[in-house]
């Protein structure tokens, strides 16, 4: 079973496009997050949940909402995309939201704006 | 600029040998994690140091803590092609209620 699952696996889209990406955990977590990694590799937070509460919020264009319909799920939309929005999206999830717990993260959601 | 920084940023081994990547950081930490990352995949996590642990042993892997020069290091003993991936420390910090992920070191083991 996969523990944590996101979806699409890939995104090609233009520019000033509207789209989601979603991502779902079995594991139980209380905790979810969203992170962007660049073609650099750098991996960086951009929010996280817990218990269906935003607790995190990093400087991120408000182009990008989250929204948690459950502790189970925590969906990622994008208005007008840029060519900068292009990188890769992985959704994680830890059992609590404090930094001694481990991350499980998905597969990653590849965004491609052209 | 980040909170931890890896060194090197690639390293190229042959199988068998013995790999080790190191990360500084900042801040004061509670803990620091380090996670792998296969090539198309998602991170997966490795080894937790707590702040008052100084070693730590999962299977061929070795992590130390040096709180006072800010470093952590992971040592990958008798390496295999399937070590070959990106390694990330990350770090908890006290002030904050996140991880920070480090730049990452890219480890090619050749067969």
């Amino acid at each position: 079973d996969t523990a944590v699952s996101q979806t699409p696996k890939y995104l090609v889209t233009q520019m000033g496009n509207d789209k989601s990406i979603k991502c779902e955990q079995n594991l139980g977590h209380d905790t979810m997050y969203w992170y962007k990694q660049d073609s650099k590799k750098f991996l960086k937070i951009m929010f996280s949940y817990n218990n269906k509460e935003l607790i995190i919020n990093e400087t991120v264009p408000n182009r990008f909402s989250p929204k948690s319909p459950d502790k189970a799920h925590l969906n990622l939309h994008i208005n007008s995309l840029e060519l900068g929005d292009s990188a890769v999206y992985f959704c994680a999830s830890s059992q609590r939201g404090r930094g001694d717990y481990e991350q499980y993260f998905g597969p990653g959601t590849r965004l491609t704006v052209t | 600029s980040q909170q931890g920084e890896e060194d090197p940023q690639a390293l190229s081994i042959q199988e068998g040998e013995n790999a080790t990547m190191n990360c500084s950081y900042k801040t004061s930490i509670n803990n620091l994690q380090w996670y792998r990352q296969n090539s198309g995949r998602g991170l997966v996590h490795l080894i937790l140091i707590r702040s008052n642990e100084r070693e730590k042993h999962s299977g061929r892997l070795r992590v130390t803590l040096d709180t006072s020069k800010k470093s952590s290091s992971l040592l990958i003993t008798a390496s295999r092609a399937a070590d070959t991936a990106s390694y990330f420390c990350a770090t908890d910090e006290t002030s904050g209620s996140r991880l920070t992920f480090g730049e990452g070191t890219q480890l090619t083991v050749n067969p």
